[in-house]
């Protein structure tokens, strides 16, 4: 069974500090996915990563995808209040089926 | 573009009781995914169609949950009978088949709260 765990669970912190979270597991994934979800709705894509070694960046959070295709981070550079919310990695198995796997997700307030 | 939509928004319910959950993903997806999402946590992947067919269930309670997807739109989640441990939100999302980069877009889900 592939797993995915994120570190930190919560993270508090105040307005303009950087953060960064972690996904980890000890399968390969063909690509891996960062979505945020808001209280009362659904999760909304990120970004998708799917070369090992690979980063991307969507103006202040950063994307990257470890060589060996296992784990990833999202570093976020002076964070504001409306980056709160709860972030999950998903990654796609694979086999081909489009199966996806969420991380456990890290929950982020940001202080104002 | 119309989004995945879900319904009902909010259910509660005694345990031993059943409850369906019905969901219409995006016009042309094949790909529709039931995940379970406990507070707080990441989701679970119940059950994953490609068109009318499944193509993984292996997380799916089948002693009492199911859920069909029969004409190839539109798919219902049954419960039957609840238990205490089934609160939680349902969350319906669909794809595009094919490529790597596939995005999941997920409907607002449907609260369950079993008492």
């Amino acid at each position: 069974t592939q797993l995915l765990e994120q570190s930190p669970q919560f993270l508090s912190i105040q307005e303009g500090e950087n953060l960064t979270v972690y996904c980890n597991s000890s399968s390969v994934f063909s690509s891996l996915q960062w979505y945020r979800q808001e209280p009362g709705e659904g999760p909304v894509l990120l970004v998708t990563v799917v070369t090992g070694g690979e980063v991307k960046k969507l103006k202040r959070l950063t994307f990257q995808f470890g060589d060996a295709r296992k784990d990833s981070s999202l570093h976020i550079t002076a964070a504001q209040p409306g980056d709160t919310g709860l972030y999950l990695c998903a990654g796609r198995a694979t086999s081909g089926t489009y199966k996806y796997i969420f991380g456990t997700g890290t929950r982020l307030k940001v202080l104002a | 573009e119309a989004g995945v939509a879900q319904s009902p928004r909010y259910k509660i319910i005694e345990k031993r009781q059943s409850v369906a959950f019905w969901c219409n993903p995006i016009s042309g997806h094949a790909t529709l995914y039931w995940y379970q999402q406990i507070l707080g946590q990441g989701p679970k992947l119940l059950i994953q169609f490609q068109n009318n067919g499944v193509v993984d269930d292996s997380q799916l309670p089948k002693d009492r949950f199911s859920a069909e997807r029969l004409k190839g739109v539109d798919s219902t989640l049954k419960i039957q009978p609840a238990k205490l441990e089934d609160s939680a939100v349902y969350l319906c999302a669909s794809s595009r088949l094919g490529g790597n980069t596939g995005e999941l877009f997920f409907g607002e889900g449907s609260r369950l709260t079993v008492l």
